[in-house]
């Protein structure tokens, strides 16, 4: 597509609901990010995906955060067990290549996720 | 202590005066400078690359000094659509990852 496209755009959780938000990233773009941004704050990064392979998970907060990317292609981050404090826009961003200086990082809109 | 620091502002500033944003990082490491723009319940979106030589498009300038670890954003003749969060942004090649700072308010007033 044209963009990096997230859905849903928004998410309503009750506390200890599990929740999957999705990401499609730039068709060929090798490189895929998540990012966590509260109220307020910066985004803050989550995991990094290289195709398919998962190359850095140091951002995520806890085991309940799991990420995926199967097939090198759409990537999904799932929470499980939500908690209040996982309110928050969850970013994807994706790049062309492996590395590149931190040029060409396209976002897409976020979702929203809300834990009521 | 964040890897990248900057004034969470707001700052307000009325239409056509200059404004300067300033960022320290951490991470000597950082190869790598921008700035990102957010605009409210919008994703961040590049503005400019910073480059120790200093960068200029159109009203805007971004300085880096490495010594000090510090980064600049000027913005001349303030437009009411400059009003947005604007992010200072690391970049380290062994991470290939961007790390943020914590954002910048600037609200722009007629």
């Amino acid at each position: 597509g044209a963009g990096v496209s997230q859905s849903p755009r928004y998410k309503v959780a009750k506390r200890g609901q599990d929740v999957a938000l999705r990401c499609d990233p730039i068709s060929g773009h090798v490189s895929l990010f998540w990012y966590q941004q509260a109220l307020g704050q910066g985004p803050e990064f989550l995991t990094y995906f290289q195709n398919e392979a998962q190359l850095d998970k140091s951002g995520l907060p806890s085991d309940r955060f799991f990420a995926e990317r199967p097939e090198g292609s759409v990537s999904t981050l799932k929470i499980q067990r939500t908690q209040q404090e996982d309110s928050a826009v969850y970013l994807c961003a994706s790049s062309l290549g492996a590395t590149g200086q931190g040029h060409g990082y396209t976002f897409g809109s976020g979702t929203r996720l809300t834990v009521v | 202590r964040k890897e990248v620091e900057q004034d969470p502002g707001p700052f307000n500033v009325p239409e056509g005066a200059t404004v300067a944003f300033n960022c320290t990082y951490s991470n000597s490491a950082s190869q790598s400078f921008f700035w990102y723009r957010q605009d409210c319940r919008k994703e961040p979106k590049l503005l400019m690359s910073v480059y120790s030589s200093g960068n200029e498009d159109g009203r805007f300038t971004a300085q880096l000094n490495r010594a000090s670890q510090y980064i600049s954003l000027l913005i001349r003749d303030s437009k009411l659509s400059d009003s947005a969060t604007y992010l200072c942004v690391a970049f380290n090649n062994a991470g290939n990852m961007l790390t943020f700072g914590g954002g910048t308010r600037l609200m722009v007033k007629p």
